[in-house]
C-alpha cells in the first residue's frame, strides 16, 4: 500500500538555526499539506500546496516558514530561524482530490528546539 | 467558539463494551468529515470517512447530522487494540485543509 514517508524521524536543533523537513507524498496525489502537533495538543494545519504553489496557509505559517517541491517527489518544509515554540511533531499529508479527498499522513518528524 | 469540539475523555471501558464518540463543528459550510485514530506519538491514521447517510465498517459506525452539525463514531465489541485517541476532522467547502478536533482518548481494559 502506498504511503507518505518523512525524514528525518527526529531532529534536534539550536534556537535560531534553520531546519528542513522532508516528505515524499503518495505518488499520484496532487495536494500536499503540513500539519504540526505540539505535545499534548491537537493537530494544527500549517499549509496546503497544489500545482506548485501554496493554496492555503494558517496564521501559524508566518514568514519563518516556507514550502517547496524541489523535484517530482519531495515536498519540504523549511523553518528559517527556529524558536523554542516550534518544538512539535510535524506531519506531512497528501490527498487525491479525485477521490473523497481523504488525507493520508506520514509518520511525522519530531522537532526539538533547544 | 472552537471550530471542532469533541468529548474531553478519557474513556476507560472494558473489552467488549460499546463506546460512542461525539464531535460538533461550528462551520455550517463544512463538506467532508472523517474519523482518524492516533496512537501515542504516531501519525493520525484514517479510520473512516463519514457520509451523509451514515456508514458502517465492521464494528465501527459513523453518522452525520448536518442540521445539528454533529458527527458520531460508535465502536461495538471494543478490543484492547482499539485503545487510541480518536480524532474528528472536518473540511469546509472553500479549502482543502482539515480542522481537527482535540481528540478523545480511549483505553480498553482487559
Amino acid at each position: 500500500e502506498p504511503e507518505v514517508t518523512q525524514t528525518p524521524s527526529h531532529q534536534v536543533t539550536q534556537m535560531g538555526q534553520e531546519v528542513i523537513l522532508r516528505c515524499v507524498p503518495i505518488s499520484n496525489h496532487l495536494y500536499f499539506y503540513w500539519y504540526r502537533q505540539i505535545l499534548g495538543q491537537k493537530v494544527e494545519f500549517l499549509v496546503s500546496f497544489y500545482n506548485n504553489e501554496i493554496s492555503e496557509k494558517s496564521e501559524i505559517f508566518d514568514d519563518q516558514f516556507s514550502v517547496e517541491r524541489p523535484d517530482g517527489s519531495n515536498f519540504t518544509l523549511k523553518i528559517r530561524s527556529t524558536k523554542l515554540e516550534d518544538s512539535a511533531m510535524y506531519f506531512c499529508a497528501s490527498s487525491d482530490p479525485g477521490g473523497l479527498e481523504t488525507q493520508y499522513f506520514g509518520p511525522g518528524t519530531r522537532l526539538l528546539v533547544l | 467558539r472552537k471550530e471542532v469540539e469533541q468529548d474531553p475523555g478519557p474513556f476507560n471501558v472494558p473489552e467488549g463494551a460499546t463506546v460512542a464518540f461525539n464531535c460538533t463543528y461550528s462551520n455550517s459550510a463544512s463538506q467532508s468529515f472523517f474519523w482518524y485514530r492516533q496512537d501515542c506519538r504516531k501519525e493520525p491514521k484514517l479510520l473512516m470517512s463519514v457520509y451523509s447517510s451514515g456508514n458502517e465498517d465492521g464494528r465501527f459506525t459513523a453518522q452525520l447530522n448536518r442540521a445539528s452539525q454533529y458527527i458520531s463514531l460508535l465502536i461495538r465489541d471494543s478490543k484492547l487494540s482499539d485503545s487510541a485517541t480518536y480524532l474528528c476532522a472536518v473540511r469546509d467547502n472553500y479549502g482543502q485543509n482539515f480542522v481537527f478536533g482535540p481528540g478523545t482518548r480511549l483505553s480498553v481494559l482487559p
